[in-house]
């Protein structure tokens, strides 16, 4: 099975940074990753997908990056409520349907 | 719009079977041409995809899991189904039923999620 790793596991960052989260395929998944964020207490939401399409209504200061096995979800200019954890998932070929672990960001 | 909701008992006893009931409201769902899914979150913990059904009845499951997992779809009622059977307090979790957005062969991303029922293992 395909293993998606993620890095770092947390980080803090301060109002106004540029922030990025890294996440890596075991194997080659093209472009089928997706991100989502989980606020505390909250439902995860869905970021983007193939990669770099951003969902509606998503903020446009997310952006997504990346194909084959090395992805990176970019936040532009970090706000107070992107406080959250942020989860890739790939969605290639036949399940299983794998996770990243998560990324914990804080605000410094 | 399109909305979910989980349904089923918070509290199960050690070895029983959890079951619970996803109810898709404001869409039809035999409309999705992909397969609707079903995740879990363990206190403090990340996700993990437990499986997923297509309208017609077609299922994934996660190898992990795969000897203790029943979804099934009904239709008429607009509902999909979750079993696990044999629990244990590993499988006190947070347990999400989901709209898949699109998907490449059975694997899907999911857009729109039920608002999560906590379901506790205990005696």
């Amino acid at each position: 099975d395909i293993q998606m790793t993620q890095s770092p596991s947390s980080l803090s960052a301060s109002v106004g940074d540029r922030v990025t989260i890294t996440c890596r395929a075991s194997q080659g998944i093209s472009n089928y990753l997706a991100w989502y964020q989980q606020k505390p207490g909250k439902v995860p939401k869905l970021l983007i997908y193939a990669a770099s399409t951003l969902q509606s209504g998503v903020p446009s200061r997310f952006s997504g990056s990346g194909s084959g096995t090395d992805f990176t979800l970019t936040i532009s200019s970090l706000q107070p409520e992107d406080v959250a954890t942020y989860y890739c998932q790939k969605y290639n070929s036949a399940p299983p349907i794998t996770f990243g672990q998560g990324t914990r960001l804080e605000i410094k | 719009q399109l909305q979910l909701q989980e349904s089923g008992p918070g509290l199960v006893k050690p070895s029983e079977t959890l079951s619970l009931t996803c109810t898709v409201s404001g869409g039809s769902i035999s409309s999705s041409s992909y397969y609707w899914g079903w995740i879990r979150q363990p206190p403090g913990k990340g996700l993990e995809w437990i499986g997923s059904i297509y309208y017609s009845g077609s299922t994934y499951y996660n190898p992990s899991l795969k000897s203790r997992v029943t979804i099934s779809v009904d239709t008429s009622k607009n509902q999909f189904s979750l079993k696990l059977s044999s629990v244990t307090a590993a499988d006190t979790a947070v347990y999400y039923c989901a709209r898949p957005g699109d998907c490449s062969g059975g694997s899907c991303y999911f857009d729109i999620w039920g608002q999560g029922t906590m379901v506790t293992v205990s005696s």
